[in-house]
């Protein structure tokens, strides 16, 4: 089994600061790591994931993630938001093995990029 | 691109009511996802297929059952609404085991009253 927790529910940040929003994960296996951004009135659609190899890794829309294993974290940074980046944010752990493939989802964190 | 549809943007019904929500996936996806989505509660799984007419469980799938007659087509059935079910339900697909990403679709707004 695996869990997922996203730190904070609600990130605000004024335009052209960084964030990072945090994701830590737990399970027994290995895991496939994803970040997921769902904007208003929209269904969810894929930032980025991790599968294996560097544990930089860089999506759409300049976000990037880093993959940190002995501390169970995948948080995801962007170095400038703009107010199009307001959206709600999704990390979601797969396992990698054992059989089961169903994805866990954290519970979100609202990101709110002020003017 | 993968395209995933749900028959429905916005849905109202009454208590008791039969209510199918449809979504239909043009990429030939093995594995199809039903969630509902609360404000903080994040995204749960209620059913999921990986096959044609098989289905299988996900954490909170009562009250709701699902069918899926043909590959591109996952249909979710409230059996009879309650106003608990009042939610956002959103649909994905995927091609194959954990690596891949899921698609999903716009999402239906349901009120039940």
């Amino acid at each position: 089994a695996q869990s997922v927790t996203q730190l904070d529910s609600q990130v605000p940040v004024f335009e052209e600061a960084p964030v990072e929003l945090r994701c830590n994960y737990s399970s027994s296996v290995s895991v496939y790591l994803f970040w997921y951004v769902q904007y208003p009135n929209q269904g969810l659609q894929l930032l980025l994931k991790y599968l294996s190899g560097s544990t930089l890794v860089k999506g759409i829309n300049g976000f990037e993630a880093e993959f940190n294993k002995s501390q169970t974290s995948f948080h995801l940074r962007k170095p400038s938001v703009h107010i199009s980046d307001t959206a709600e944010y999704f990390c979601a752990v797969s396992p990698s093995s054992g059989g089961s493939y169903i994805p866990t989802f954290g519970r979100g964190t609202s990101l709110i990029v002020h003017p | 691109d993968v395209k995933v549809t749900q028959s429905s943007r916005y849905l109202v019904k009454r208590t008791g009511e039969k209510v199918f929500l449809e979504c239909v996936q043009d990429m030939d996806h093995e594995n199809m996802f039903w969630y509902r989505q609360d404000p903080g509660l994040g995204l749960r799984l209620i059913y999921f297929s990986y096959d044609v007419k098989m289905k299988e469980k996900g954490d909170i799938p009562e009250g709701y059952s699902v069918s899926r007659e043909k590959k591109e087509r996952f249909s979710l059935i409230l059996e009879s609404a309650s106003t608990n079910q009042t939610s956002m339900y959103l649909c994905a697909s995927s091609l194959g085991r954990g690596l891949e990403t899921q698609y999903f679709g716009p999402g239906t707004r349901l009120l039940v009253l």
